[in-house]
């Protein structure tokens, strides 16, 4: 059981450049969100999705996007990458109902120069 | 905005030592939860507390929630150097929306 996958780990991108990174989960879990974590400032949401065909914003959207095809994926897109982008990127799932338990992947470290 | 202010920040002690992690808002949380992170990974749910008032034990971990819902503390009894690592609190402030504090980066030496 892979629980909550991410790629890539790492990625450098110049000013300007997209790019997509991948979020997949096999524990058939409904709501999937997007996070950034910047130092000293905690994690910060960008965007969630609460279904396939459903998403939302968060706390910080702007520049990103999102969709979800499938129950398994919710991929990210910077369209434009810009250097206020460098971060530290967390893709979560959870099951719907319930207490509220979340499962983190490992993370995407991007360098946006 | 930052609603929610963990302290202290840092926390560099010997094994054996207790401590304690603290997590504070004026805001009024649907549950809270207490993660744990280590380099490179990504962030590991120890606990989820719902109710005012909740105290749950983890082994040497012990959480509570304030009776008001609007804060919580981590203690650690007996520290070991295995507990090192970044603890994170984070609030559910609506629907499928959680606030995170900015962490508490614990180093506990043998």
């Amino acid at each position: 059981n892979a629980g909550v996958t991410q790629t890539p780990k790492f990625q450098v991108l110049k000013t300007g450049q997209s790019m997509t990174l991948q979020c997949a989960q096999d524990m058939n879990h409904e709501y999937m969100s997007w996070y950034r974590q910047d130092p000293g400032m905690g994690l910060r949401l960008i965007h969630y999705s609460v279904g396939a065909g459903i998403t939302d914003q968060g706390e910080v959207p702007n520049g990103y996007n999102v969709s979800r095809s499938t129950t398994e994926d919710f991929p990210l897109r910077l369209l434009s990458a810009a250097p206020s982008q460098t971060s530290v990127y967390f893709c979560a799932s959870r099951p719907s109902g319930g207490v509220y338990i979340q499962y983190f992947g490992a993370g995407t470290r991007l360098s946006v120069l | 905005t930052q609603l929610l202010e963990q302290s202290p920040q840092f926390l560099s002690i010997q094994e054996g030592e207790n401590l304690t992690v603290y997590c504070n808002s004026s805001s009024v949380f649907s549950s809270l939860q207490w993660y744990r992170q280590e380099p490179g990974e990504g962030p590991v749910l120890l606990v989820t507390v719902v109710t005012g008032g909740e105290v749950k034990k983890l082994k040497r971990l012990t959480f509570q929630f304030g009776d008001a819902r609007k804060d919580s503390s981590l203690h650690i009894t007996a520290a070991q150097p295995g507990d090192t690592g970044l603890y994170l609190c984070a609030g559910e402030i609506g629907f499928q929306k959680l606030v995170f504090g900015t962490g508490t980066r614990l180093l506990v030496s043998p």
